[in-house]
């Protein structure tokens, strides 16, 4: 069964201070995984496309890698605007896409 | 502005009656799809479309129907909303092998 799992639920962090936020995904012939930041009241917000293991992608404070079994998002000294939850999505054959449940992420001036 | 317009965005309704929630998208994406979103469970695809009158059924399709007559419109019907059908609906659209672009939800409550 195709399935995604994102971990931790939440996370709160000290303004600075940097971590990761982890994506592990069971699927057959993986075609992407993505990235989304979602604020309350507000739809999904895409940040990175992954493909193939080994692939890295950064935005601003925001690094996103990508193994054979999981992704990583890697937050380096997040700021208070980036408060956020962080949706992981992979794309299975078919066009169908499977969500995980997302880490609620705040960060403390 | 490039955007995917849901409505309404809020809904009330009785248990058995008929509604449609409509979905626009301005950028001519080829695919289109439903999602709703429930506490713990995350954001599950009801529905989606790979272009004009060619639709699937994603994980949760039971209770909905969709329709695709026009490239920009991709409609959810729910023919006879139950409780459980309570929740927070996302439309979405993309291009072929690219991201999805969200609208900003539909919260729906069915008593």
């Amino acid at each position: 069964e195709d399935q995604v799992t994102q971990s931790p639920e939440a996370l709160r962090l000290q303004e600075g201070e940097s971590s990761s936020l982890n994506c592990s995904y069971t699927v057959s012939g993986l075609r992407g995984l993505f990235w989304y930041r979602q604020d309350p009241g507000k739809g999904p917000e895409f940040l990175f496309t992954l493909y193939s293991a080994g692939e890295e992608k950064e935005k601003e404070r925001l690094k996103a890698t990508l193994t054979k079994k999981e992704s990583f998002l890697h937050i380096t000294a997040p700021k208070p605007e980036d408060s956020a939850t962080y949706l992981c999505a992979v794309q299975a054959p078919g066009n169908q896409f499977y969500f995980g449940t997302g880490t609620s992420l705040t960060v403390i001036p | 502005e490039a955007q995917v317009t849901q409505n309404p965005r809020y809904l009330i309704t009785v248990t058995g009656k008929k509604l449609t929630v409509t979905c626009s998208q301005n950028m001519n994406h080829e695919y289109m799809s439903w999602y709703r979103q429930d506490p713990g469970l995350g954001l599950r695809q009801i529905y989606y479309s790979m272009n004009v009158e060619v639709t699937d059924k994603g994980d949760v399709p039971e209770g909905y129907k969709v329709s695709r007559k026009e490239k920009r419109n991709f409609p959810l019907i729910l023919e006879s909303p139950s409780p459980n059908q309570t929740s927070l609906y996302f439309c979405a659209s993309r291009r072929t092998g690219n991201e999805q672009y969200f609208g900003p939800g539909t919260r729906l409550t069915v008593t």
